[in-house]
C-alpha cells in the first residue's frame, strides 16, 4: 500500500458526460501528480499540482481540468467524454515535487469505462 | 524527458535465471531514472531509482545501471521468482521537471 487513495476504482459512464476522480496523496505529500494509462499511449503524464497551484501540464486535454484543495486531495475532471477517454487514471505524490528529484508514490488508479 | 524506448515489450525466464530490460532516452537533460514494477490490477510501485551522478545502484537481486553517454539504463533481475512476474517500466525526468516519461513496459513471465 502506497499510501495513495483514489476513488472511485471504477467508472462506467457514457459519452458526453462528465466524470469526477477523486485522490488524496500521502501524509505530508505537497505534489500532486496525474497520469493516464491507455493500451496504445502507454502511461502518460497530465498534470501536477504542488500545494494547490498547478506546476507542469502535459499531455492533457482541454476537456480535462484538475485542482488541488486546501487539504491537499486532488481532483480530476474529465467531460464531454469519448470512447478514447476509456483508461486507467493514476494519481501519484510526492513530499515536494521540486528541487531535487523524489520518488513518485502512485495510488492504484481508476479504471474509467466510457461507453 | 521527451522520448524512452523500452526492450524487450515480454520476457520470460526460467525461475533462477536473470533478467534484464533495457532503455534508452533522448534527453540529456534527464537526470533520475526510476523502475515500477506493476501488477495486474494494481498501481506501478517503485523498486530501486537511479540518479544522474551514479552509474550503479543495487538492492538485493535487483540492479540497475547508467551510461549517461549513450543515454541507456538497464534494469537486471537476478535469481528470478513467479512473484517477480509483472510488468516493468521505466521512466525518466529532467532538471526542474518533475514529471516521468515512461517508456512503453515490459511484461516479465517467471516460469516455474
Amino acid at each position: 500500500d502506497s499510501g495513495v487513495t483514489q476513488t472511485p476504482k471504477h467508472l462506467i459512464t457514457a459519452t458526453g458526460q462528465r466524470v469526477t476522480l477523486r485522490c488524496s496523496p500521502r501524509s505530508g505529500d505537497l505534489s500532486v501528480y496525474w497520469y493516464q494509462q491507455s493500451l496504445d499511449q502507454g502511461l502518460q503524464f497530465l498534470i501536477q499540482y504542488y500545494n494547490g497551484e498547478e506546476r507542469a501540464k502535459g499531455n492533457i486535454l482541454e476537456r480535462f481540468s484538475a485542482q488541488q484543495f486546501p487539504d491537499l486531495h486532488s481532483e480530476l475532471n474529465l467531460s464531454s467524454l469519448e470512447l478514447g477517454d476509456s483508461a486507467l487514471y493514476f494519481c501519484a505524490s510526492s513530499v515536494r515535487g521540486q528541487g531535487n528529484q523524489e520518488t513518485q508514490y502512485f495510488g492504484p488508479g481508476t479504471r474509467l469505462l466510457v461507453l | 524527458g521527451e522520448n524512452v524506448e523500452q526492450h524487450p515489450s515480454t520476457l520470460s525466464v526460467q525461475e533462477g535465471d536473470s533478467a534484464v530490460i533495457k532503455c534508452t532516452y533522448s534527453d540529456s537533460a534527464s537526470n533520475y531514472f526510476p523502475w515500477y514494477k506493476q501488477e495486474l490490477g494494481k498501481g506501478p510501485q517503485l523498486i530501486i531509482d537511479i540518479r544522474s551522478n551514479v552509474g550503479e545502484k543495487k538492492d538485493q537481486r535487483i540492479a540497475v545501471t547508467l551510461n549517461k553517454t549513450a543515454k541507456h539504463f538497464s534494469l537486471h533481475i537476478t535469481e528470478t521468482q513467479p512473484e517477480d512476474s509483472a510488468v516493468y517500466f521505466c521512466a525518466e525526468s529532467g532538471a526542474g521537471s518533475y514529471q516521468l516519461t515512461f517508456g512503453k513496459g515490459t511484461k516479465l513471465s517467471v516460469i516455474p
